[in-house]
């Protein structure tokens, strides 16, 4: 079965600090792989998406995945952390069910603080 | 443009009561999906439809649960004779196209359920 595991629950940087969010995965062949955003009271937003292209995917507000098929990771980095980075961030994969329908399948999210 | 949205934003229901939670997706969108995230979780597909067919309601926990989109917009999920363990935040999601394997799914803010 498909699974998605992201290593930490709770992530805490320093503003101006690197940030490094774990995803590990498990599919049945090439999947999808997706980073969303989770504001407080806003839905989830869309960051990135893997599909199959470079490997090296960017997303938005500068954040940034690498796909390596070798570790099954999907890990999230930003090279300097800002106070608005703060937010719940799920890893996601897309991958076919017995069903024939392409799911979504979530991890269970990591929780990144920034401190001042 | 408008988003994804969903209502209500919070409902708070008695053990044994009916509730329908409503979302509206993005205009134009053919496909529309239904999550639970319980606390501390990520979302878990319910259900999934394209325009008004219900493709896929694998993910239904029990036949207190069903799912409708009549007209291929608006959907309702409705749950019957709900229970303390149906609390939880329901999402959906739209998506432009079909049911593919990197097609991104557009999040609402979710309705939080609490069953008292």
């Amino acid at each position: 079965a498909q699974s998605v595991t992201q290593l930490d629950s709770h992530v805490s940087v320093s503003e101006g600090t690197p940030v490094l969010l774990r995803c590990n995965y498990s599919s049945s062949y090439s999947p999808s792989l997706f980073w969303y955003v989770q504001h407080p009271n806003k839905g989830l937003q869309l960051l990135l998406k893997y599909t199959s292209a470079a490997t090296l995917v960017k997303g938005i507000n500068g954040f940034e995945a690498e796909f390596k098929k070798s570790e099954t990771s999907f890990h999230l980095t930003k090279p300097s952390a800002h106070m608005s980075d703060a937010a719940e961030y799920f890893c996601v994969v897309s991958d076919q069910a017995s069903s024939g329908t392409y799911k979504y399948i979530f991890g269970t999210g990591t929780r990144l603080k920034v401190l001042a | 443009g408008a988003g994804v949205s969903q209502s209500p934003r919070y409902k708070v229901t008695k053990r044994g009561q009916d509730v329908a939670l409503r979302c509206d997706p993005i205009s134009g969108h053919v496909s529309l999906y239904w999550y639970r995230q319980a606390l501390g979780q990520g979302p878990e597909f319910l259900t999934y439809f394209n325009y008004e067919a219900q493709q896929d309601k694998s993910g239904l926990p029990n036949d207190r649960f069903s799912a409708e989109r009549p007209e291929g917009s608006i959907s309702t999920l409705t749950i019957q004779r709900t229970e303390q363990r149906d609390s939880a935040m329901y999402r959906c999601a739209s998506s432009l196209g079909y049911n593919r394997v990197m097609e991104t799914q557009y999040f609402g803010p979710g309705t939080r359920l609490l069953v008292l």
